[in-house]
């Protein structure tokens, strides 16, 4: 039972347009929600996060914007730049408690 | 700080054996959480304590996998036995507070069981 989705396995953008990587949840118990990117050989780091109060947060290149009647977010970053290669996990929070659960995570290829 | 750290960094060992997974958490935080990471299934929780106590294992697969946090500055995951299909990369990570911060995730310990 996965709480927390990330349907697109990989992403290809071509340097200098816009990637938009893609996260539905099913608890509606969730209320914070966080992006993650990791590189290879590397643990997962803190991109961006969202509070349920919100429905759009921006970070420089990167925004995150949350739907809570679909229970959709999604991650937009523009311009894209290869640096932004990586794996990005979406992950979402009930803060009541102290759990946050992953999604599988979506590959994202920016292409020079 | 040198971030949250854990060793060994890779780890292959037989069918069978014990295995010990170790990670020193950020001094000061209060959450930790052991998650392990596989190609169909994502990052998974395992287990998270908080204040040195299990508070959720709901998410370790078998009674073969155990977790101990004798103190706030050193964890372990344990399996015993081990199984080829406990192949995974195996993240610590640790936060203070609650869900709602950023937890500071460990390089990973990439283990093989042949």
């Amino acid at each position: 039972d996965q709480q927390v989705k990330q349907n697109s396995p990989s992403l290809s953008v071509q340097e200098g347009r816009i990637s938009i990587l893609n996260c539905d949840y099913t608890n509606s118990m969730f209320d914070y929600f966080l992006w993650y990117k990791k590189y290879p050989a590397e643990g997962p780091t803190f991109l961006i996060s969202i509070s349920s109060i919100k429905d759009k947060n921006e970070d420089g290149r990167f925004t995150v914007f949350l739907n809570k009647s679909a229970k959709h977010l999604s991650l937009h970053i523009v311009p894209s730049q290869p640096g932004d290669s990586a794996v990005y996990f979406c992950a979402a929070a009930d803060t009541g408690g102290f759990k946050t659960i992953f999604g599988a995570g979506t590959r994202l290829f920016v292409k020079a | 700080d040198a971030g949250v750290i854990q060793s060994p960094r890779h780890e292959v060992t037989e069918m069978g054996q014990e295995v010990t997974l170790r990670c020193k958490p950020i001094s000061g935080h209060n959450s930790l959480f052991w998650y392990r990471q596989t190609m169909m299934r994502g990052l998974e929780l395992l287990i998270y304590f908080n204040n040195n106590v299990p508070i959720d294992d709901s998410g370790m697969p078998e009674d073969r996998f155990s977790a101990k946090m004798p103190n706030a500055s050193f964890s372990t995951l344990k399996i015993q036995p081990s199984e080829p299909r406990d192949s995974a990369v195996y993240f610590c990570a640790s936060s203070f507070g609650a869900a709602n911060t950023e937890a500071f995730f460990g390089q990973g310990t990439r283990l093989t069981v042949v």
